[in-house]
């Protein structure tokens, strides 16, 4: 089955501990991204990627790391979370050449 | 940066009823995507929109590329109780960017 797979689906840490939310996606997609979704804000852009080793600063990007060592996953890291990073995360992949986004099934991260 | 302005944010119908909500920028868009999600999942694609004028429709779901490049359209007909979630457009201002830009989104709630 097509997709695109997150884990951990649900985290609660505690401010400073480094954590990695994983995504994957088995389409062979060249693009992916990482989105925050907070009440009143909408999809916010994290981070995205157009191919392997080729990543780039969206719309919120402090705090946040990620890596494209290999086409079909894209970690998300937060070196030291603090609390308004409290959210939920979606990663996204899509073929460049439709843009057709393909949305994984979210994180819930809380950090207290 | 860019944004859409997504309306009506809310909408509370009875079931069986038609629903329609639109996207408006001020800016051209060449890519149009309707989204729906459903409480606790990932967005997933209804309907993308490629062409100004455009009208493609998926069962109940009709969207169109409005002419002016700068809105698109969404209908819902005959509604039922699976159709309620939370319906986002998002944008792409060029072709070949890869940056989506979303509305808000419209809350759907149908009464039986």
């Amino acid at each position: 089955e097509a997709q695109v797979t997150q884990n951990p689906r649900y985290l609660i840490t505690v401010t400073g501990k480094k954590l990695t939310v994983t995504c994957s996606q088995n389409m062979n997609h060249e693009y992916m991204s990482w989105y925050r979704q907070d009440p009143g804000l909408g999809l916010r852009q994290i981070y995205y990627s157009m191919n392997v080793e080729v990543t780039d600063k969206g719309d919120v990007p402090e705090g946040y790391k990620v890596s494209r060592k290999e086409k079909r996953n894209f970690p998300l890291i937060l070196e030291s979370p603090s609390p308004n990073q409290t959210s939920l995360y979606f990663c996204a992949s899509s073929f460049l050449a439709t843009n057709e986004q393909f949305f994984g099934p979210g994180t819930r991260l809380t950090v207290l | 940066g860019q944004q859409l302005n997504q309306s009506p944010q809310s909408m509370f119908i009875q079931e069986g009823e038609d629903v329609s909500m639109n996207c408006t920028s001020s800016s051209i868009f060449n890519t149009w995507l309707w989204y729906k999600q459903d409480p606790g999942e990932g967005p997933v694609l209804l309907i993308a929109l490629y062409k100004a004028g455009e009208l493609t429709s998926n069962g109940r779901l009709t969207a169109q590329f409005g002419i002016t490049r700068k809105d698109s359209f969404l209908n819902i007909s005959a509604s039922i109780p699976s159709d309620v979630g939370i319906y986002f457009c998002a944008g792409l201002p060029l072709r070949g960017a890869q940056k989506l830009v979303f509305g808000q989104g419209t809350r759907l709630t149908i009464n039986p």
